[in-house]
């Protein structure tokens, strides 16, 4: 079955960008999904990218994908202290998303 | 709704009591999933329903947990004999497209804080 990997920890400087890397093993799926969590709150949808794609850009976010490699990124241009969350990246398999254990950002003036 | 709603938000309970956690999904959304996620890690399929028909199960620990949504909107989950392992975040999440199609987007609520005790 899919298995979708990241790192756990990720410290940045305000303003500066973030990048949050993520590994799967299912080429299979369609969809490549980002999903942020912040304490007391639901997951947030972020963006996601088609399989067919390299890149996808949306304001501050760009994803990158790379099929050959299967690795996903999600980069955080000018970071802020409010992108201060847990973010996941899952893929879709068949029916259902397959999370990653999520990488914790932590943003510091 | 505006969104994906849960509730409760908490629950406490005593180990080999009944519990049910109801979500109330997005209005007109067609599929409703659940997942359970622990302390520091993803969330983890548990079962989806197109409609009131519930598609896959497969995700489910074990035969003391169950769910149904019989008119294809509020779902609740039911885990009977609570154990301690039990204790996880539960979420919900609806779709406007059915599972198994391309672009499924969920959206997920907060989610239902269980402890047993």
């Amino acid at each position: 079955g899919e298995d979708v990997e990241q790192s756990l920890f990720l410290s940045v400087r305000e303003g500066d960008s973030s990048v949050i890397n993520c590994t799967y093993t299912d080429s299979s799926s369609t969809y490549l999904y980002w999903y942020k969590q912040e304490p007391g709150a639901g997951l947030q949808l972020l963006t996601y990218i088609f399989s067919n794609m390299d890149m996808k850009q949306d304001q501050r976010l760009t994803v990158l994908l790379n099929k050959k490699d299967k690795h996903l990124s999600l980069r955080i241009a000018d970071t802020q202290t409010g992108d201060s969350a847990i973010y996941f990246c899952a893929g879709y398999n068949t029916d259902k998303l397959i999370f990653g254990t999520g990488t914790r950002l932590q943003v510091f003036p | 709704g505006a969104g994906v709603s849960q509730s409760p938000r908490y629950k406490v309970t005593k180990r080999g009591q009944d519990v049910a956690l109801r979500c109330d999904p997005i209005s007109g959304h067609v599929s409703l999933y659940w997942y359970r996620q622990a302390l520091g890690q993803g969330p983890e399929f548990l079962t989806y329903f197109n409609y009131e028909a519930q598609q896959d199960k497969s995700g489910l620990p074990n035969d003391r947990f169950s769910a149904e949504r019989p008119e294809g909107s509020i779902s609740t989950l039911t885990i009977q004999r609570t154990e301690q392992r039990d204790s996880a975040m539960y979420r919900c999440a609806s779709s406007l497209k059915l599972a198994g199609k391309a672009k499924n987007i969920q959206y997920f609520g907060a989610g239902t804080r269980l402890s047993v005790l």
